[in-house]
């Protein structure tokens, strides 16, 4: 089955305290992204990759790094979380990025620092 | 300026009844437009999307939407809501035109659909 997994599904972790979440898709995509959705802000971007070794800054990277070594994984670090970075985190990937190029989702991360 | 609007925080519809939810966008060129859907503590799930050509575009879970150039909406449609397409819904544009060159999704504030028996 195509599609993009993410683990952990939920993690409460406390300040400080580098944590990692892990993202893979199967469908051979160039393209990947990570988001965070919070409450009356929607969905923002916080880095995405072109491709393997390419990656670069979305809307919202403070606190977070990325790195894309294998065309099938993209990771989420946290180096040392903060409180405000409690969210809910999706990986999502397209084929390529192209304007018709659809982006499909991972079921989330449920992150809280505490 | 904001490239994709949701005006209704919440849309409330009796099963069996049509739905809308709605969608605006502003974008100049051709725009490339999306419809995610999330259902409570699931990720968000590819509905369909229009890049040309019919209007009028077939997704999943018998939903529709409708592009209109002149209006500058992408309304999602379906003529018999179930219950169980009460969910968020996102709509969303991709376009290089906000970005350093690379094409960037992004989103509307989303809205909540909710279908009552």
């Amino acid at each position: 089955e195509a599609q993009v997994t993410q683990n952990p599904r939920y993690l409460i972790t406390v300040t400080g305290k580098k944590l990692t979440v892990t993202c893979s898709q199967n469908m051979n995509h160039e393209y990947m992204s990570w988001y965070r959705q919070d409450p009356g802000l929607g969905l923002r971007q916080i880095y995405y990759s072109m491709n393997v070794e390419v990656t670069d800054k979305g809307d919202v990277p403070e606190g977070y790094k990325v790195s894309r070594k294998e065309k099938r994984n993209f990771p989420l670090i946290l180096e040392s979380p903060s409180p405000n970075q409690t969210s809910l985190y999706f990986c999502a990937s397209s084929l390529k990025d192209r304007e018709a190029d659809t982006q499909y989702f991972g079921p989330g991360t449920r992150l809280t620092v505490l | 300026a904001q490239s994709v609007a949701q005006p209704e925080d919440q849309v409330n519809v009796a099963e069996g009844n049509p739905l809308t939810v709605k969608c605006t966008y502003s974008v100049s060129g051709n725009p490339y437009l999306f419809w995610y859907v999330q259902y409570p503590n699931r990720g968000l799930q590819f509905l369909l999307k229009y890049i040309t050509g019919d209007n009028l575009v077939k997704g999943s879970y018998g939903f529709e939407a409708e592009f209109n150039k002149s209006q500058t909406s992408f309304h999602l449609k379906k003529p018999s809501a179930l219950v169980s397409d009460s969910a968020l819904y996102f709509c969303a544009v991709r376009s290089n035109r906000f970005s350093g060159g690379y094409n960037k999704l992004i989103f509307g504030a989303g809205t909540r659909l909710a279908v009552h028996p």
